[in-house]
């Protein structure tokens, strides 16, 4: 298995509402990332995840809560949502050394 | 604060023809890499390069590493439609597995038939 697989591929959500997206990986990568990626823009960085610790947390709000369950396994509470915040949300992963990552498909989020 | 200018942003071709996409910088990087991304999916890794210097062929595809580790170019030959989309370099901080992967802002390839 060389996937990292993303659940929801999309999701509509209302500002008051609480949903999680999903991330899952088999390929035994011990680093899991969240991204976000606004349209024609570069992915910016949200959190890592190192050995299931969170390692890299980029001053994202709190209306944002990342879990990591277990080494397979990433996940993204969100709660009370704002308009700016929908986008492509991306999951990777990676093994330690220079090998690059492993994007999933993504989750599109749209905030009404 | 470590930065990759990308460049062009936009490149619009015929298909047949030979292209190159820059990725640049002051700061030196451990690692370089570069992605595809099509619409609505996430990024494709296409390649690392870790050594200054280091050049790697995949198909028509041809990867370089600054001797500095600063920057990297991507040449593609004789480009076809199915080339279409965004790619993008991206480096690993000066002391690697940092976690933090820096971005370009991408280049957007349009392949005409």
């Amino acid at each position: 298995d060389t996937e990292v697989t993303q659940t929801p591929k999309h999701l509509v959500m209302g500002m008051t509402n609480k949903k999680s997206l999903k991330c899952e990986q088999h390929m035994g990568h011990r680093a899991m990332y969240w991204y976000k990626q606004k349209a024609k823009k570069p992915p910016e960085l949200m959190f890592v995840y190192s050995y299931e610790k969170l390692s890299i947390n980029e001053s994202v709000p709190s209306r944002f809560s990342p879990e990591c369950p277990n080494s397979s396994l990433l996940n993204l509470h969100l709660h009370a949502l704002q308009p700016e915040d929908s986008a492509l949300y991306l999951c990777a992963s990676s093994r330690t050394g220079n090998y690059g990552y492993t994007f999933g498909s993504g989750t599109r989020l749209t905030v009404v | 604060t470590q930065l990759l200018e990308q460049s062009p942003q936009f490149l619009s071709i015929q298909e047949g023809e030979n292209l190159t996409v820059y990725c640049n910088s002051s700061s030196v990087f451990s690692s370089l890499q570069w992605y595809r991304q099509e619409p609505g999916e996430g990024p494709v890794l296409l390649v690392t390069v870790v050594t200054g210097g280091e050049v790697k062929k995949l198909k028509r595809l041809t990867f370089q590493f600054g001797d500095a580790r600063k920057d990297s170019s991507l040449h593609i030959t004789a480009a076809q439609p199915g080339d279409t989309g965004l790619y993008l370099c991206a480096g690993e901080g000066g002391s690697g597995n940092t976690g933090k992967l820096i971005f370009g802002q991408g280049t957007t390839l349009q392949v005409k038939p």
